[in-house]
């Protein structure tokens, strides 16, 4: 079974500073992509960034970069010069590449909150 | 915007009601899944559907059946309805051209309050 597991349930960081998100997940699985959604107050999920795990750089997308550890099995997200539009809560998720149809296995997500 | 269009946005209801979720994929997309999301709570999978069919079940209670018609649309049906029940219920699209990438295309959900 799969699993991912966001060990901090609420951040905060001052607008214009740096926030790290952790995530670790357990997969026997080689083959897997790893997502951050974002879920604003206004509900919504959206793709933050996405990493392959057979890639060993990590993914960037603006301001937003992962640490991928495969051996560790860790995948953090760093937030850089956060802004208020980034307040929402964040899910890691996993997602088996050679399984078919799978569905995205979720964590319980971190609330962030970035004060003015 | 998605692409994933769900309806209706809220619904409350009555305790042993039923409600109907229906969910329309983005253009193109065959598989469509449903997940749950109860206040503060990551999202649950229930179970997904490709090209009609039935492809994987997660926690889904047996008051719970959903169904992907030839249209792509799909409908979660919820019956004997109960106060825990109340949650915000997602639909998501995933598409396969390109690859498969796993990355799912979200609807804006459906909150559904149990009364």
């Amino acid at each position: 079974a799969q699993t991912v597991t966001q060990s901090q349930p609420e951040m905060s960081v001052q607008e214009a500073e740096t926030v790290t998100l952790s995530c670790t997940y357990d997969t026997s699985e080689n083959n897997y992509y790893l997502f951050w959604y974002k879920q604003p107050p206004s509900r919504q999920m959206i793709l933050v960034i996405r990493q392959e795990a057979y890639k060993q750089q990590n993914a960037t997308e603006n301001r937003f970069s992962v640490n991928f550890q495969k051996a560790a099995k860790s995948f953090s997200l760093k937030i850089s010069d956060s802004q208020l539009g980034d307040t929402a809560m964040y899910f890691c998720a996993l997602f088996k590449l050679n399984s078919g149809n799978t569905p995205l296995v979720f964590g319980k997500g971190t609330r962030l909150s970035v004060i003015a | 915007d998605s692409g994933v269009t769900q309806t209706p946005k809220h619904l409350i209801t009555a305790t042993g009601q039923r409600v109907t979720l229906r969910c329309s994929p983005r253009s193109g997309d065959l598989s469509v899944y449903w997940y749950q999301q109860s206040l503060d709570q990551g999202l649950q999978f229930l179970i997904q559907y490709y090209n009609g069919e039935e492809r994987a079940k997660g926690n889904i209670l047996e008051r719970f059946s959903a169904q992907q018609f030839p249209d792509l649309h799909s409908e979660l049906n919820l019956s004997s309805l109960e106060l825990g029940d109340s949650a915000l219920y997602f639909c998501a699209s995933r598409s396969y051209s390109g690859g498969n990438t796993g990355e799912l295309f979200f609807g804006e959900g459906s909150r559904l309050t149990v009364l």
